[in-house]
């Protein structure tokens, strides 16, 4: 089983639409969540960070489910530019700080 | 304060050659990691450094592949004798020291080999 899986989509969306992504991850011992954004051909970016209680930034809202070990991103009101692919990490924090990324979810958000 | 600073951007050497790669962490950053990502595909994890000391290698190709964070100096990503399938972008992140942090990606470097 991959340390951290995701569905690579991609999921094609009309603006305006609202979309989730989903990602496991097998080490329990697993302590810190993000969500990081890809553009083709650029360096990953953080779009945010997953706390137990749920957050949300704007448009975006982060889940985190420690029983079923899976966390969540939720878009809102898609718009053309959040045409990317969305990274999950996972950090552990077992005396290594080793971050573990999925392989990504494709989006693309059409007129 | 500079972000990650990564260079060469663009690199480009012949089958046999070494490559030699370089991040400088962002102010404050003693966490490295490198990743290598191949076109379409997800990044892998290399290895994660701290200041003189190697903390995880487990994703390094053992043979060919070094790493190094001095006391002084950038992370230095070393591939020596390079081959075709190294061809690849290799991305460097820097974070804080201590648990939660999130870390933050350099440009990366685009490694061509013909």
């Amino acid at each position: 089983r991959k340390e951290v899986e995701q569905d690579p989509g991609p999921f094609n969306v009309p603006e305006g639409a609202t979309v989730a992504f989903n990602c496991t991850y097998s080490n329990s011992a697993s302590q810190s969540f993000f969500w990081y954004r890809q553009d083709c051909r650029k360096e990953p970016k953080l779009l945010m960070s997953v706390y137990s209680s749920g957050n949300e930034d704007g448009r975006f809202t982060a889940q985190l489910n420690r029983a079923s070990q899976y966390i969540s991103l939720l878009i809102r009101d898609s718009k053309l530019s959040d045409s990317a692919t969305y990274l999950c990490v996972v950090k552990w924090d077992t005396g290594f700080q080793k971050l573990v990324f999925g392989t990504g979810t494709r989006l693309l958000v059409s007129p | 304060n500079a972000g990650v600073m990564q260079n060469p951007r663009h690199l480009v050497r012949r089958r046999g050659q070494e490559a030699r790669l370089r991040c400088s962490p962002m102010k404050g950053h003693s966490h490295v990691y490198w990743y290598r990502q191949l076109p379409e595909e997800g990044l892998k994890f290399m290895v994660y450094l701290q200041k003189e000391n190697i903390i995880d290698e487990s994703g390094m190709p053992k043979e060919r592949f070094s790493a190094e964070f001095p006391k002084e100096g950038p992370s230095i990503l070393r591939i020596q004798q390079v081959v075709r399938g190294d061809s690849a972008a290799y991305f460097c992140a820097s974070s804080q020291q201590g648990g939660g942090t999130e870390a933050f990606f350099g440009q990366g470097t685009r490694l061509t080999v013909v």
